[in-house]
């Protein structure tokens, strides 16, 4: 899991209600991504970010926000929008500077009932 | 662990066998691509990439070999060993900044 760290591996809340998901990496990486997996599927993209105070949508930004304040840290909120947040998510990180491969943490599952 | 292999296509080996994992891409500009293997409830891993001026590259008991007319990838893993066992993704990207990910085949290689 290289030096990413997700934080807690498991997570239950209630339908309704907000939650963020912890990203901290010290690799250096100027690039953080979150994705989210489903059994069964590959990974898809929420949301990155390719340097500090800024990030965009990826393929599915609907119901999720993040922030990134600092260099080493990518939170994610799961929002009450999100219509089907149980999922395992997925943080990674890469150097940005042309270098493609990404690092990954070891992931977070969210369930919500 | 987390149950990321549902519904996945399975490759069943014997261990020593050698595998071969497939991957067909469709964005003919993707000019990196790179493999990684997911064990149950961790996250992905970095096995392998490739560059698109490459048709072949080897590591440590694993090729990848690319095949940019028919767009394909694949992925062999020589003398396969029971810690094989996991799910393997393709990615792929035509420049800086994101990776579209395949669903993944699961490797099961039996004792």
């Amino acid at each position: 899991d290289g030096g990413i760290t997700q934080s807690p591996k498991y997570l239950f809340r209630k339908e309704g209600q907000n939650v963020t998901l912890s990203c901290e990496q010290n690799l250096n990486h100027d690039a953080m991504y979150w994705y989210r997996q489903d059994p069964g599927q590959g990974l898809r993209l929420i949301y990155y970010s390719q340097i500090v105070n800024d990030f965009q949508k990826g393929d599915i930004a609907e119901g999720y926000s993040v922030s990134r304040e600092k260099k080493e840290s990518f939170p994610l909120t799961v929002t009450s929008a999100q219509k089907n947040p149980t999922a395992f998510y997925l943080c990674a990180s890469s150097s940005g500077r042309g270098g493609y491969e990404q690092y990954f943490g070891p992931g977070t599952r969210l369930t919500v009932t | 662990g987390e149950s990321v292999g549902l519904h996945l296509p399975t490759l069943s080996v014997q261990e020593g066998d050698n595998s071969i994992i497939n991957c067909a891409y469709s964005n003919s500009a993707s000019d990196y691509f790179i493999w990684y293997k997911q064990e149950s409830g961790k996250g992905p891993q970095f096995i392998i990439d490739i560059r698109s001026n490459m048709d072949k590259r080897q590591g440590q008991r694993v090729t990848v070999l690319l095949n940019k007319t028919v767009k394909h990838l694949s992925l062999q893993i020589a003398a396969t060993q029971p810690g094989d066992s996991a799910v393997y993704f393709c990615a792929e990207t035509s420049g800086y900044s994101t990776l579209t990910f395949g669903k993944g085949t699961m490797l099961l290689v039996s004792p």
